[in-house]
């Protein structure tokens, strides 16, 4: 079966660094996406990578490495409007995107 | 000004009752999908169009019907809501389907059976 896994939620303190993972497994591969979801709203576009590395956009970041299945959104100087859902979602081989249930992320002051 | 736009964003409906979401987009992106997303769950896929072209997921129920009349205009017709229906309803857009795409969402539509 197709499976994406990351951390149910994390918590972390305003100006500080975090890293959410997200590990795959799944038919094929065509690409990962980075989605930010805020509570009751949809989400929006973060990233995407294809090929193993780092892709960086401002305070956001996101790596891939594809022969170990694994990525990660890194989240730098947080503020408290970082906090949100951010959905890990894979594109197989028929181009269907799976997703991940999301990590919710708290930031405290 | 926002380019993927659901009607309405909120509904409350009885149990049984039919109700019918709009999405409507700006882009004139050939693809359009309809997902289900439950409170803490990843968005299920429930179909998706290329032009035209429907594509039914294999485990969306017979509940659940689509109408895409022309490349601007998709519908979500749940002919008889039950209790576990009640999610939020997202639609989607992206330029091409079988080849990678960022997804453009519409703000949802929150669907509520009492």
């Amino acid at each position: 079966g197709q499976n994406i896994d990351q951390p149910t939620e994390m918590t972390a303190t305003e100006g500080a660094i975090v890293q959410i993972n997200c590990t795959y497994q799944t038919s094929g591969f065509n690409g990962l996406f980075w989605y930010q979801q805020h509570a009751g709203e949809a989400p929006t576009f973060l990233s995407y990578n294809v090929l193993d590395g780092l892709e960086e956009k401002g305070r956001f970041s996101s790596f891939l490495s594809r022969s170990k299945g694994y990525s990660y959104l890194l989240l730098k100087e947080l503020q408290m409007k970082d906090s949100a859902s951010y959905l890990c979602a894979v594109m197989d081989s028929n181009y269907q995107l799976i997703w991940g249930a999301g990590t919710k992320l708290i930031i405290k002051p | 000004d926002a380019m993927v736009i659901q009607n309405p964003r909120y509904q409350v409906t009885q149990f049984g009752k039919p109700v019918t979401l709009s999405c409507s987009q700006t882009l004139n992106h050939n693809v359009m999908y309809w997902y289900q997303q439950k409170s803490s769950q990843a968005p299920k896929l429930l179909f998706h169009y290329y032009d035209k072209d429907f594509n039914n997921e294999a485990d969306t129920p017979d509940n659940f019907q689509s109408r895409r009349p022309n490349t601007s205009f998709c519908f979500l017709d749940i002919r008889s809501p039950g209790l576990g229906d009640a999610a939020m309803y997202l639609c989607a857009t992206s330029r091409v389907t079988g080849a990678p795409g960022e997804l453009f969402f519409g703000e949802g539509s929150r669907l509520t059976v009492l």
